[in-house]
């Protein structure tokens, strides 16, 4: 695809429910960053790929979130037992750089409501 | 860990005026310096970024300064239009998996 693609757009859990929140990065980007952006934030790092491999999970807020990269390219990111404060628009963004930052690029995001 | 701080939180200004934007941030060993502009319901887009051994970029109506010694750097929108009004985002790299972004800047270009 042209861009960076996020699948669901929106998402409405129950309190508990666990979720998967889709990521199709733009074909042949090496890196892959997930961020979470509350409200009237700016994006908050998650976790990086660089192809398959999960370089960086430091931002990952707990033990119920989870990524995965399997094949180096479509990644998925994973909440368990959703809480509300884990309501918040998931980006997804994606970079030619193999050193991890540069020129990235965002999907739309995935908008997580917990009820 | 690395913190950016952005300002002002709101910028309202008038079409064919300029805008300007002011980031700090802490860790000296960022090195890369991007600007995103985010419209309601969209993910970011990048409109520019510098390195940090260059000091001043320039991409038609979008400049972008940074000061290392200082640690701050603008953004700078000349000859502003209504389709310019967004959120706008600046963001550093304390390290290569990463970005650390400040809180956001609003921007309304009335006609």
């Amino acid at each position: 695809g042209a861009g960076v693609s996020q699948s669901p757009r929106y998402k409405v859990a129950k309190r508990g429910q666990d979720v998967a929140l889709r990521c199709d990065p733009i074909s042949g980007h090496v890196s892959l960053f997930w961020y979470q952006q509350a409200l009237g934030q700016g994006p908050e790092f998650l976790t990086y790929f660089q192809n398959e491999a999960q370089l960086d999970k430091s931002g990952l807020p707990s033990d119920r979130f989870f990524a995965e990269r399997p094949e180096g390219s479509v990644s998925t990111l994973k909440i368990q037992r959703t809480q509300q404060e884990d309501s918040a628009v998931y980006l997804c963004a994606s970079s030619l750089a193999r050193q991890g930052v540069g020129e990235a690029f965002f999907g739309q995001g995935t908008r997580l409501t917990v009820v | 860990g690395e913190n950016v701080e952005q300002h002002p939180s709101t910028l309202s200004v008038q079409e064919g005026d300029s805008a300007v934007i002011k980031c700090t941030y802490s860790d000296s060993a960022s090195n890369y310096f991007p600007w995103y502009k985010q419209e309601l319901g969209k993910g970011p887009q990048l409109i520019i970024d510098i390195r940090s051994n260059v000091g001043e970029k320039k991409d038609q109506r979008i400049a972008v300064t940074l000061n290392k010694t200082a640690k701050h750097f603008s953004l700078h929108i000349t000859e502003t239009q209504p389709e310019d009004s967004a959120v706008y985002f600046c963001a550093a790299s304390p390290k290569r998996t990463a970005l650390i972004f400040g809180k956001g800047t609003t921007l309304s270009v009335s006609s």
